[in-house]
């Protein structure tokens, strides 16, 4: 199976601070790759897909890019409601879709 | 609106049985393949299982594969799953999702809670 190893498991930031996440897969997935924000008691909610495309209404503070089998996920200036976990996922293979381990933004 | 609702977990002793059930409106449902996702107690995410539209297709991940059995009823708009031999290894908030056609999964279900515990 294709591993997803994400970065940092924990975050630490204020308002108005710039995020960056990052998630690595351990072969080439090509640009399948989707981000999922996860508020606690909640299902997680699609971001970004295809490495750097924003999901509808989603707010363009919220961006993806990808080198390599390197991903990173960016928010440009967190706001109140960003503080959450955030999952990257793999979806290359056919059926075996692989999460990363989440990171978890929390107030500083 | 797009809207997925589960159903049907609960606790459950362990080597015992359940069937999660998952409500889907506001789309056209054979139109596409569905997943269940498990979240363990502060954990993450978790691929469970997979079939296609017509649901002639499943797929398990290999934790489960053997113990539990997808399915789909199109002319009810629903999707089951079923889990058999549980353990406690299959505690879990249990999601239904929709995947977007070859994409990534772009609505998901509240979540059925699934305790196996004797």
């Amino acid at each position: 199976d294709i591993q997803m190893t994400q970065s940092p498991s924990t975050l630490s930031a204020s308002v108005g601070d710039r995020v960056t996440i990052t998630c690595r897969a351990s072969q080439s997935i090509s640009r399948w790759l989707a981000w999922y924000q996860q508020k606690p008691g909640k299902a997680p909610k699609l971001l970004i897909y295809e490495a750097s495309n924003l999901e509808s209404g989603v707010p363009s503070r919220f961006s993806g890019s990808r080198s390599g089998t390197e991903f990173t996920l960016t928010i440009s200036s967190l706001q109140p409601d960003d503080f959450a976990t955030y999952y990257c996922q793999q979806y290359n293979t056919y059926s075996a879709w692989t999460f990363g381990q989440g990171t978890k933004v929390e107030i500083k | 609106e797009v809207q997925l609702v589960e159903s049907g977990g609960g606790v459950v002793r362990p080597g015992g049985s359940l069937r999660l059930s998952c409500a889907a409106s506001g789309f056209n449902f054979d139109g596409y393949a569905m997943r269940w996702v498990r979240q363990r107690p502060g954990k993450g995410l978790e691929w469970v299982s997979r079939i296609n539209g017509n649901g002639d297709y499943p797929e398990y991940a290999d934790s489960v594969k053997g113990r539990f059995t997808i399915s789909r009823d199109n002319a009810k708009n629903s999707l089951h799953l079923q889990l058999n031999s549980l353990g406690a290894e299959d505690t879990a908030l249990y999601f239904c999702a929709r995947e977007r056609h070859g994409g990534p999964l772009d609505c998901w279900g509240q979540g059925t809670l699934v305790t196996v515990s004797s």
